[in-house]
């Protein structure tokens, strides 16, 4: 049961264009999401997080969107660049709970791979 | 410093070896993962370590190891691994927090080990 999907495998997008990644998820218990990059046999890089209490977050070039009816979020990088090109994770967690169990246990989609040509 | 540091970069061994992998980080956070990343999948969780004791177990064989020495060093002994063990293992580490701030938990990966069994 996969409660992360990026249905997405891969995305190619023109230079100084944007680039949406998208993902979806089924559990209503996450309050809590992050977007990771990462290059080959590298760790993961934090990009940008929301907090279920928020529609939106931007932080330069990324914006993250949560629409949380249609449990759906969305990554917008403009102007996409070529460093850019890389796989990017969306993660989500369930946060505090009362025994704290699920703390840190981040759930992780299959991963979009971004190709941006120059 | 916001880096988590990881050693050896790349592991080969046999099925019959006992082998480890290092962790460290400086940053102050009380909370330490072991993750474990097969080709072109997500990265899935193993281990949980919170306050240098062991709060999360995924049902990882008993043939995976961990340890936490102290707060800034987390171990994973390897001994009797399989060939499908190969993989990259990563290492995170995130602030923990008793209070509602969901933004404590943002991990910070390592550069991972690339582990093959052969």
């Amino acid at each position: 049961d996969q409660q992360v999907k990026q249905n997405s495998p891969s995305l190619s997008v023109q230079e100084g264009r944007i680039s949406i990644l998208n993902c979806d998820y089924t559990n209503s218990m996450f309050d809590y999401f992050l977007w990771y990059k990462k290059y080959p046999a590298e760790g993961p890089t934090f990009l940008i997080s929301i907090s279920s209490i928020k529609d939106k977050n931007e932080d330069g070039r990324f914006t993250v969107f949560l629409n949380k009816s249609a449990k759906h979020l969305s990554l917008h990088i403009v102007p996409s660049q070529p460093g850019d090109s890389a796989v990017y994770f969306c993660a989500a967690s369930g946060g505090q709970n009362a025994g704290g169990t699920s703390y840190g246990k981040l759930t992780f989609g299959q991963g979009t791979i971004l190709t941006v040509h120059p | 410093d916001t880096e988590v540091t990881q050693t050896p970069k790349h592991l080969v061994m046999g099925m019959t070896n006992k082998k480890s992998l290092k962790c460290e980080q400086h940053m102050g956070h009380r909370a330490m993962y072991w993750y474990k990343q097969k080709a072109k999948k997500p990265p899935e969780l193993m281990f949980v370590y919170s306050y240098e004791k062991l709060s999360i177990n995924e049902s990882v064989p008993s043939r995976f190891s961990p340890e936490c020495p102290n707060s800034s060093l987390l171990n994973l002994h390897l001994h009797a691994l399989q060939p499908e063990d190969s993989a990259l293992y990563l290492c995170a580490s995130s602030q923990r927090a008793t209070g509602g701030d969901a933004t404590n938990e943002k991990l910070f990966f390592g550069s991972g080990t690339q582990l093959s069994v052969l």
